[in-house]
């Protein structure tokens, strides 16, 4: 089946950094993926659609200069976190939709810690 | 109110109970349906798609009512291994993009 990968699977960084997460789809092409964060005892929450060659579409609520999304190819986009805080600290999921459009694969999440 | 709402249990039930989990969703326009599982600390797994006709696959089974727009997944003969949260999702025929219900916490005893 399809693939998903996360790079990187956690990370921890200080407040005020910026953090790059990067989700690929490993054997098919995706022109739109979706991040979600799932803070603990919670689901997983759409933060954005990101377009292949386009601008990213954000959900009521995130700030979209604050969670840069770039879809430069049809198998990578990266989600960064501008400026972390502790309140960034998270689980974040990417996806993309399976040729069918019926289902999503998902990747194995980042969990980023902000100290 | 939310889009997808599920009862956040949590269920605790022996091993071999039968168990069932609800689900509702309030857009109307809502074109399809899982049941998705997650494990602790881990992405989200489809368990199976849902549909009008209602579908099995093993030990469980899902249903849909459109005119109650509501979604329910039956386990049957519960096994250890079926301890998770299992997420009702409802998306929109075209756009992709799913809506992920809060989460049901299931926990089988021994």
């Amino acid at each position: 089946g399809a693939v998903v990968s996360q790079h990187p699977s956690w990370v921890i960084c200080k407040s005020g950094t910026s953090v790059k997460i990067e989700c690929r789809s490993l054997d098919f092409q995706a022109t739109t993926m979706f991040w979600y964060r799932q803070f603990p005892k919670q689901s997983l929450m759409l933060m954005a659609t990101s377009n292949e060659g386009s601008k990213a579409t954000y959900e009521q609520g995130v700030e979209k200069d604050k969670f840069l999304i770039n879809h430069a190819s049809l198998t990578l986009s990266t989600l960064t976190v501008t400026s972390a805080h502790p309140e960034d600290s998270s689980f974040y999921i990417c996806s993309a939709p399976g040729t069918s459009g019926e289902t999503q694969y998902f990747g194995p999440g980042t969990r980023l810690l902000v100290l | 109110r939310k889009e997808v709402e599920q009862d956040p249990g949590p269920f605790n039930v022996p091993e071999g109970a039968t168990v069932a989990f609800n689900c509702t969703y309030s857009n109307s326009a809502s074109q399809s349906f899982f049941w998705y599982r997650q494990d602790c600390r881990k992405e989200p797994k489809l368990l199976m798609s849902v549909y009008s006709s209602g579908n099995e696959d093993g030990r469980f089974t899902a249903q849909l009512n459109r005119a109650s727009q509501y979604i329910s997944l039956l386990i049957r003969d519960s096994k250890l291994s079926d301890s998770a949260t299992y997420l009702c999702v409802v998306g929109r025929l075209g756009a992709s993009k799913i809506i992920f219900g809060s989460g049901t916490r299931l926990s089988i005893r021994p």
